[in-house]
């Protein structure tokens, strides 16, 4: 089955900074790739996607891309804020595997 | 709020017992999944439902039975519950079947088993 590895498991930045975190896989059926922020307690949100025909997608301060080649794929988020503490989760699913398979967490903090 | 409803919001139980947590998807949903959370496993996924009939399996226990009715909540059994099933467990929805929809994830039942 698939593997999904997550790099770093925790990060700190000062605010304002960008904050990067990556994932590999190993599935290379694997087409749909989303991140997920969890705040202390909370449910996991998603908070962006991206699918195997898109190198790359932006939303505000975050973005996505993706390597299909390298068979990774990085979270990238700018000018942080304190509220962008949390943990997040990559993951990987395929259309025919039927399961999404979780990175095991990055934890963020970001100091004031 | 996701529009996915989880309860209870807490559990406390005993080893060797049994319990059921449900879940109601979000309206127009047809699709539900099971997730475990725990500290050293991380978020495993568990089971999926769609329309009522079981889709895929992931790393559920045998000890362990989900079910989706026909007014689409779902609902996870535990039985011959042990420390190590103490976990938070979510559920979450989907428009289809399909892997690449969008999840919205309910806010989780913390299971304690004593």
């Amino acid at each position: 089955g698939e593997n999904v590895e997550q790099h770093p498991s925790t990060l700190s930045v000062q605010e304002g900074d960008s904050a990067v975190i990556k994932c590999t896989y190993s599935d290379s059926a694997s087409n749909y790739f989303p991140w997920y922020k969890q705040e202390l307690g909370k449910r996991p949100q998603l908070i962006i996607d991206i699918r195997s025909n898109v190198g790359e997608k932006k939303d505000q301060r975050i973005a996505v891309t993706l390597n299909k080649t390298a068979k990774h794929f990085s979270l990238h988020i700018t000018e942080t804020q304190p509220e962008d503490s949390a943990v997040y989760f990559c993951a990987a699913s395929t259309n025919t595997g039927n399961q999404f398979y979780f990175g095991t967490g990055t934890s963020l903090t970001v100091i004031p | 709020d996701s529009g996915v409803t989880q309860t209870p919001k807490h559990l406390i139980t005993a080893t060797g017992q049994r319990v059921t947590l449900r879940c109601s998807p979000r309206s127009g949903d047809l699709s539900v999944y099971w997730y475990q959370q725990s500290l050293d496993q991380g978020l495993q996924f568990l089971i999926q439902y769609y329309n009522g009939e079981e889709r895929a399996k992931g790393n559920i226990l045998e000890r362990f039975s989900a079910q989706q009715f026909p007014d689409l909540h779902s609902e996870l059994n535990l039985s011959s519950l042990e420390l190590g099933d103490s976990a938070l467990y979510f559920c979450a929805s989907s428009l289809r079947a399909f892997w690449g929809d969008t999840q919205y994830f309910g806010p989780g039942t913390r299971l304690t088993v004593l």
